[in-house]
């Protein structure tokens, strides 16, 4: 059973369009959820850490928040540069000083 | 720049061949994390280092892969006899123990074994 899973796994949007990714967990002992954005052949950028439920941080069109089993991304007014995969991962007593990802959500937008 | 470098950025080779991947953190992180990446998935953990000491591996991690960070600052990954399942992106991460928890990534290294 996948312990990180993202929805959907594609997103066409056209610029201006808002929308949230999703990002559910099942671990118990959640230590970190962090968001990362990749571009094609490049490396993870890292974006967010969330701790605890309730928390919510943002940085420009991007806002993310925490409940006890999952995290949403929203995009607001997306712009073309914002196209890209999107990862979460979560970090958790269970797994140790790992990270553990989901498959991501490739975000593409249209202007 | 300070970020975490990698090299080589590309590697083909053979399979049956040996090859390496060197990691440069970022200096004042003493926590070093290798991923290896395959298309349409996210990271999957491999080996990490605190220091120079390999803290956990991955059940994944066949006997052909070794890495090693013998000065605690540069880490390099080696794969033996490579195999077309090989084939990846691996990517390094690091970040300073005792801080916020959040890994930096470098732009990894794309390998294909042919």
């Amino acid at each position: 059973e996948d312990q990180v899973t993202q929805s959907p796994e594609a997103l066409r949007l056209q610029e201006g369009e808002s929308s949230s990714l999703n990002c559910s967990y099942t671990v118990s002992g959640l230590r970190g959820l962090f968001w990362y954005r990749q571009d094609p052949g490049k490396g993870p950028e890292f974006l967010f850490t969330l701790y605890s439920a309730g928390e919510e941080k943002e940085k420009e069109r991007l806002k993310a928040t925490l409940t006890k089993k999952e995290s949403f991304l929203h995009i607001t007014a997306p712009k073309p540069e914002d196209s890209a995969t999107y990862l979460c991962a979560v970090q958790a007593v269970e797994y140790g000083n790992k990270l553990v990802f989901g498959a991501g959500t490739i975000l593409r937008v249209k202007s | 720049d300070t970020g975490v470098s990698q090299n080589p950025r590309h590697k083909i080779t053979k399979r049956g061949q040996n090859v390496t991947f060197r990691c440069d953190p970022i200096s004042e992180h003493n926590r070093l994390y290798w991923y290896r990446q395959t298309l349409g998935q996210g990271p999957e953990f491999l080996t990490y280092f605190q220091n120079e000491a390999q803290l956990e591996k991955s059940r994944l991690l066949s006997d052909r892969f070794s890495a090693e960070r013998p000065k605690g600052s540069f880490s390099t990954l080696e794969i033996q006899r490579t195999e077309q399942g090989d084939s990846a992106m691996y990517l390094c991460a690091s970040l300073r123990s005792g801080g916020p928890y959040e890994q930096y990534f470098g732009p990894g290294t794309r390998l294909t074994v042919t």
